[in-house]
């Protein structure tokens, strides 16, 4: 079983609604990471959080917006979706910087934009 | 651009067989190689990695074979179950780098 927890498994929002996306690991990883995935294509990173900071944006459109509250703890803030937006959100965790760079997924959380 | 190049996209294989896929790579700088196995509706799970100073890995019914001069890697499942019917993800990376290039994918289906 996977120890990046994602909740919820499955959302189902309207282009007009703010919902949130959250994960949690408990491996004391320092780096933690927003996937996204298509079906039958491989996970395109969003977002890399290294030591609570925001280390990498790679050009996401501002109505994805990621949080770090703790080093435990990695929050997706989403608002004015578009249809496309609908996907497989994974999140991720490795031990960060020098320390090893085996990256762990969790189960996904599946997002419908309706 | 896509940094690594996996083949095939699908194959399909005997309960017992061997399933193999290949990958290419050309970033001399990457120095792991995770393959990940995702089931559908499942996040991908790391199956088994390697580092080039290695030319093989097994573990179970699952080898790593490493080319290092020829900037290739593959995937042998010996044996192969139906269990084993997954998508497989090969990737790359260098120490200290947060940023994994993936394969494109090669679905495996095992016949009973």
């Amino acid at each position: 079983d996977t120890e990046v927890t994602q909740t919820p498994k499955h959302l189902v929002m309207g282009m007009t609604n703010k919902k949130s996306l959250k994960c949690e690991q408990h491996m004391g990883h320092r780096a933690m990471y927003w996937y996204k995935q298509k079906a039958k294509k491989p996970p395109e990173l969003m977002f890399v959080y290294s030591y609570e900071k925001l280390s990498i944006n790679e050009s996401v459109p501002s109505r994805f917006s990621p949080e770090c509250p703790n080093s435990s703890l990695l929050n997706l803030h989403l608002h004015a979706l578009q249809p496309e937006d609908s996907a497989l959100y994974l999140c991720a965790s490795s031990q960060g910087g020098q320390g090893g760079n085996t990256i762990y997924f969790g189960e996904g959380s599946w997002l419908t934009v309706v | 651009q896509q940094q690594v190049k996996q083949s095939p996209q699908s194959l399909i294989v005997q309960k017992g067989g061997i399933s193999i896929i290949n990958c290419a790579y050309e970033n001399t700088a990457f120095d792991y190689f995770p393959w990940y196995q995702q089931f559908p509706g499942k996040g991908p799970a790391l199956l088994i990695a390697i580092r080039p100073d290695v030319s093989e890995k097994k573990e179970g019914r699952f080898t790593i074979s490493f080319n290092k001069s020829a900037k290739q890697f593959s995937l042998h499942i010996m044996d192969s179950q139906p269990g084993d019917s997954a998508t497989y993800f090969c990737a790359a990376t260098s120490l200290g780098d947060y940023k994994l290039s993936f394969g494109a994918g090669t679905t495996v289906t095992v016949r009973a």
